[in-house]
């Protein structure tokens, strides 16, 4: 089955900075990678995916790139703000298949002020 | 605005004992899911339901069972509560896609469960 591992699983960064998570996968059939967030005492919430038709996809200050070849995927947030700190799990599985979605193990971003 | 209630934030219960966690959505989702939730290990799959009465066993579901009497409620049971099921549960919902499409997950905020 599908394994994804997700690195690094804290990573703490100034207020405006960058904070870059990646993620590989094992499965070369998986052709779906979305990225949770969770915020304190919530439930995770999708805040963007990425099919492997497309190598990179913005929605304002976040981002995702795919590299099929090496199978990574990274989750990129620029500008980051006090709000940005949270756990991201990224998650890899075949489009069409829900139940087949396999979580990475989570990072803890922590935006210092 | 989309929602998935999970009815017990937190639970403490003691070895041995049946527990019931309960989850309800409020749009008309065929999918319906139990993960678990443990520090450095991401969110496991317990049991995954595509329909009422339908289930289909996930990666972790020793030890555990569920129920979907109602499209909108599904069940996580626990006959015998060990110690080492003491996690956070998490329940969510998605819609059916097709061959092209996933649906996205809509989670419940969690169950905290503590077993003595």
């Amino acid at each position: 089955g599908e394994n994804v591992e997700q690195h690094p699983s804290t990573l703490s960064v100034q207020e405006g900075d960058s904070a870059v998570i990646k993620c590989t996968y094992s499965d070369s059939a998986s052709n779906y990678f979305p990225w949770y967030k969770q915020e304190l005492g919530k439930g995770p919430q999708l805040i963007i995916d990425i099919r492997s038709n497309v190598g990179e996809k913005k929605d304002q200050r976040i981002a995702v790139t795919l590299n099929k070849t090496a199978k990574h995927f990274s989750l990129h947030i620029t500008e980051t703000q006090p709000e940005d700190s949270a756990v991201y799990f990224c998650a890899a599985s075949r489009a069409g298949s829900a139940r087949q979605l396999t979580f990475g193990s989570g990072t803890q971003l922590t935006v210092l002020p | 605005d989309v929602k998935v209630t999970q009815s017990s934030r937190y639970l403490v219960k003691r070895t041995g004992e049946k527990v019931f966690l309960e989850c309800v959505q409020d749009m008309d989702h065929e999918n319906m899911f139990w993960y678990r939730q443990d520090p450095g290990l991401g969110l496991r799959l317990i049991y995954f339901s595509y329909d009422v009465k339908m289930k289909e066993k996930g990666d972790i579901p020793e030890g555990y069972s569920v129920s979907r009497e109602k499209k909108e409620r599904f069940s996580l049971i626990l006959e015998s509560a060990s110690t080492n099921q003491t996690s956070m549960y998490l329940c969510a919902s998605s819609l059916v896609g097709g061959a092209s499409y996933t649906g996205e997950l809509f989670f419940g905020e969690g169950s905290r469960l503590t077993v003595l």
